[in-house]
């Protein structure tokens, strides 16, 4: 299947700075990638729709100023979380998705993020 | 009311049991469907794409019922592996909605 590759896999960082991850699409062209956020024991959470070549689309609640999206090519997302603070911690995964044949997504392995 | 919503679970299940999970949706223009499948920890896999005929992949079969905007999933002779959490994902207008996963337990 096809392969999305997400990087880090896990960071710890302190209170104040930022923190960058990366989404790239291995083997194919991803117009649109998702951002998604989960908390232990909680379903995924969609955070935004990165577009390439244009502006992200944010969900409701998520502060487009602290989690910055850049979609610069066809295979690669960067999602940048600023100024990060302890309760930002989470698991962050993106995933792209495949538009030939069922259209189903692909996810990057996750990135654990520890604020301390 | 949430996009998708699904049996948090534990469904506890002795090994080569049959156990079935339901997962329910609001948006009646919703487009494609998709089991996946978690690992603790880990991103979720696609397991299956849902048609609307049903489809089967081995020990697995998802059925869809649009009228009733339902999905289901059947695993027959469960296995310890099949241990993991069960994701409902919803598609329509480029946006993807998940359950909160329904988890399973197969025990020896």
């Amino acid at each position: 299947g096809a392969v999305v590759s997400q990087h880090p896999s896990w960071v710890i960082c302190k209170s104040g700075t930022s923190v960058k991850i990366e989404c790239r699409s291995l083997d194919f062209q991803a117009t649109t990638m998702f951002w998604y956020r989960q908390f232990p024991k909680q379903s995924l959470m969609l955070m935004a729709t990165s577009n390439e070549g244009s502006k992200a689309t944010y969900e409701q609640g998520v502060e487009k100023d602290k989690f910055l999206i850049n979609h610069a090519s066809l295979t690669l997302s960067t999602l940048t979380v600023t100024s990060a603070h302890p309760e930002d911690s989470s698991f962050y995964i993106c995933s792209a998705r495949n538009l030939i044949g069922q259209g189903e997504a692909f996810f990057g392995q996750g990135t654990r993020l520890t604020v301390v | 009311r949430k996009e998708v919503e699904q049996d948090p679970g534990p469904f506890n299940v002795p090994e080569g049991a049959t156990v079935a999970f339901n997962c329910t949706y609001s948006n009646s223009a919703s487009q494609s469907f998709f089991w996946y499948r978690q690992d603790c920890r880990k991103e979720p896999k696609l397991l299956m794409s849902v048609y609307s005929s049903g489809n089967e992949d081995g020990r697995f079969t998802a059925q869809l019922n649009r009228a009733s905007q339902y999905i289901s999933l059947l695993i027959r002779d469960s296995k310890l592996s099949d241990s993991a959490t069960y994701l409902c994902v919803v598609s329509g207008f480029n946006k993807f909605y998940f359950g909160s996963g329904t988890k399973l337990n197969v025990k020896p």
